[in-house]
């Protein structure tokens, strides 16, 4: 069964300073990769996402990720952290499944809580 | 362009009872997937329905069930309501494609809370 671990809980960077937020995965197929972001009471908001192909993915709000095949990570990276970041961050792994298209459903870490100091 | 819509935004209910859920789907996505998150916890896989018939399923026993209607709209249902079904729960739609442009959209979600 696929498997997702965040290994950190909670976080806690400056503002301005630079951020890594660690996902590996465990998937037997071809894993596809997101980073989704929750604020409190909020919904889902995708950050970025890999499929193939360049293994450094760019999203939205300045953060990037790294595909590591041999790692099996897929870690999360920011340069300098506003205030405004400061949610829950939730790594996903799923797969394109269905011949007509389609994925199946998504399987989730815990999340790592991110808190900025001014 | 509306997106993910959920309803309720909260709910209460009693240990026992039955509650249902709704999501419409963002435009142009056919797909519905439901997701249960449980406090300070990450999502869980509910289940997935296509083409109105449920394609997939999680862990999660048979009191929970679902429907998706003509128009991709869906219905979630829980039936004898346990105090920990008292969670966060997502609708998530996508559109049949493949590759990078996949991805599933999320609604605000509804709190359900049981008592």
């Amino acid at each position: 069964a696929q498997s997702v671990t965040q290994p950190d809980i909670h976080i806690t960077v400056s503002e301005g300073a630079s951020l890594e937020l660690r996902c590996n995965y465990s998937y037997g197929a071809t894993p596809y990769l997101f980073w989704y972001v929750q604020s409190p009471g909020q919904g889902l908001q995708l950050l970025l996402k890999y499929f193939s192909g360049d293994t450094l993915v760019q999203g939205i709000k300045g953060f990037e990720a790294e595909f590591k095949r041999s790692q099996s990570s897929f870690n999360l990276r920011k340069p300098s952290v506003h205030w405004s970041d400061a949610a829950e961050y939730f790594c996903a792994v799923g797969a394109l499944v269905y011949s007509g298209g389609g994925a199946d459903g998504l399987t989730f870490g815990k999340g790592t809580h991110l808190i900025i100091q001014p | 362009d509306a997106g993910v819509t959920q309803s309720p935004t909260h709910l209460i209910k009693t240990r026992g009872q039955q509650v249902t859920l709704r999501c419409s789907p963002k435009s142009g996505h056919d797909t519905v997937s439901w997701y249960q998150q449980a406090l300070g916890q990450g999502p869980q896989f509910i289940f997935q329905y296509y083409e109105e018939e449920e394609r997939q399923r999680g862990n999660f026993p048979d009191r929970f069930s679902g429907h998706q209607f003509p128009n991709y709209s869906s219905e979630l249902n829980v039936n004898a309501l346990l105090l920990g079904d008292s969670a966060l729960y997502l609708c998530a739609s996508s559109r049949p494609t493949s590759g990078s442009s996949y991805e599933q959209y999320f609604g605000p979600g509804t709190r359900l809370t049981v008592t």
